[in-house]
């Protein structure tokens, strides 16, 4: 069975810190692995990875993924009180007719203090 | 990305009844997919909303219940049928583009059955 594994559940920490989001995985036919940011109904897209080692970064958010071990990193630093969410992580894979639906982790729904 | 619509954006429902949610993207689009989330879970994929055939359901899912459409590239429908208070969740539709396999999600419908 598939099955995609976030850590930690929940987190809380003050403005300013440094957060690092835990994903692992273990499917069939991995083709990529995706990050999202919840905050009411809609998930935002954040990166999409497919290649090991490769840091993908936009602002103060950065991620990385290792094939060989099965498992990314979502990195937020300089945490602000907007950055509050859940955070998803999503793997797709490939099947005979084309692209397959997500299967999605639990979510880590992070709180910044100010 | 796409820019991608839902309607309606909540709804409030008789158990035996049934609604349809309507998602619009703007432009043309590979892959169409709906999703469940369930109050406290994270998404569950309903099934692939296949241009000119029939939906592929994941399992636990069936077409009597959850009826899709997709008669063209922009647009899909899902129903929900006979709806029970278990049906109760945000739905969401969510789309690829092109080749990369990003996938992005609309605004997400809020169905809560009475």
């Amino acid at each position: 069975e598939d099955k995609v594994v976030q850590s930690p559940l929940s987190l809380v920490v003050h403005e300013g810190d440094t957060v690092t989001l835990n994903c692992s995985y273990e499917v069939t036919n991995f083709r990529s692995l995706l990050w999202y940011k919840q905050e009411k109904k809609a998930p935002t897209f954040l990166f999409m990875l497919t290649s090991s080692g490769i840091e993908k970064k936009s602002g103060r958010l950065s991620s990385i993924l290792d094939k060989k071990e099965l498992f990314s990193i979502l990195n937020i630093t300089a945490t602000q009180t907007g950055d509050s969410a859940v955070y998803l992580c999503a793997v797709g894979m490939y099947s005979g007719g084309g692209a397959d639906g997500l299967t999605f982790g639990k979510g880590t729904h992070l709180i910044i203090q100010p | 990305s796409a820019v991608i619509s839902q309607k309606p954006s909540r709804d409030i429902c008789q158990r035996g009844t049934s609604l349809t949610i309507q998602c619009q993207v703007d432009s043309q689009v590979t892959m169409m997919f709906w999703y469940r989330q369930q109050p406290g879970q994270s998404l569950t994929l309903i099934a692939t909303a296949n241009q000119g055939s029939e939906a592929t359901y994941e399992s636990g899912f069936v077409i009597d219940k959850f009826p899709i459409s997709r008669p063209n590239l922009t647009f899909s429908t899902l129903t929900v049928s006979n709806m029970s208070p278990e049906d109760s969740s945000i739905y969401l539709c969510s789309v690829i583009s092109g080749g990369a396999y990003e996938q992005y999600f609309g605004p997400g419908t809020r169905l809560t059955v009475t």
